[in-house]
């Protein structure tokens, strides 16, 4: 079946650094998506990985285990607007050419002053 | 803002009812995708549209439906409503199809549909 397995929530001090665990279970793979989502709004994208490895953008960083089917997005130098819900979501191919976005139900963070 | 925009932002409405939502791309993105999102529940892909024509299904009921148009705006129909289609619908878009290595969705703001 299709899974994607996060943590419900995490809590974190305002300054300090985070790590939000992904794990998927999926027919296909054609990348990985972390999107923040505040409360109410809209997802906005954070980053994408399809390689293995650790993609970095200024205090966030992204990595990847295709093998382990397992991703973690990095958030450092925490601050009080970092408090949001963080989604993990799956690119899978459906058919040649055509895609199907899996989402997990995102990891509420609470950064505490 | 995304640059995506849809209308309206608000609706309540009564079971039984129908109800159109509009979602309108960023400039340039050929590609519209609807989600469903309940309170504890992810984001659940609906469909998606690819310059006007159905690229791919997801857990879309038979009781919704949707289209994009030649201007490339899109509109999620939604009828014979029930107390648990009340949600956040989301709409996003993408440049291509979502084939590209980087071919991000970028989110509306969404509508909250409240059936009572």
């Amino acid at each position: 079946g299709q899974n994607i397995d996060q943590p419900t929530e995490m809590t974190a001090t305002e300054g300090a650094i985070v790590q939000i665990n992904c794990t998927y279970q999926t027919s296909g793979f054609n990348g990985l998506f972390w999107y923040q989502q505040h409360a109410g709004e809209a997802p906005t994208f954070l980053s994408y990985n399809v390689l293995d490895g650790l993609e970095e953008k200024g205090r966030f960083s992204s990595f990847l285990s295709r093998s382990k089917g397992y991703s973690y997005l990095l958030l450092k130098e925490l601050q009080m607007k970092d408090s949001a819900s963080y989604l993990c979501a799956v690119r899978d191919p459906i058919t040649s050419g055509t895609y199907k976005y899996i989402f997990g139900t995102g990891t509420r963070l609470k950064v505490l002053a | 803002d995304s640059g995506v925009t849809q209308t309206p932002k608000h609706l309540i409405t009564a079971t039984g009812q129908r109800v159109t939502l509009r979602c309108s791309p960023r400039s340039g993105d050929l590609s519209v995708y609807w989600y469903q999102q309940s309170l504890d529940q992810g984001l659940q892909f609906l469909i998606q549209y690819y310059n006007g024509e159905e690229r791919a299904k997801g857990n879309i009921l038979e009781r919704f439906s949707a289209q994009q148009f030649p201007d490339l705006h899109s509109e999620l129909n939604l009828s014979s409503l029930e107390l648990g289609d009340s949600a956040l619908y989301f709409c996003a878009s993408s440049v291509f199809a979502g084939r590209g290595p980087t071919d991000t969705q970028y989110f509306g703001p969404g509508t909250r549909l409240t059936v009572l």
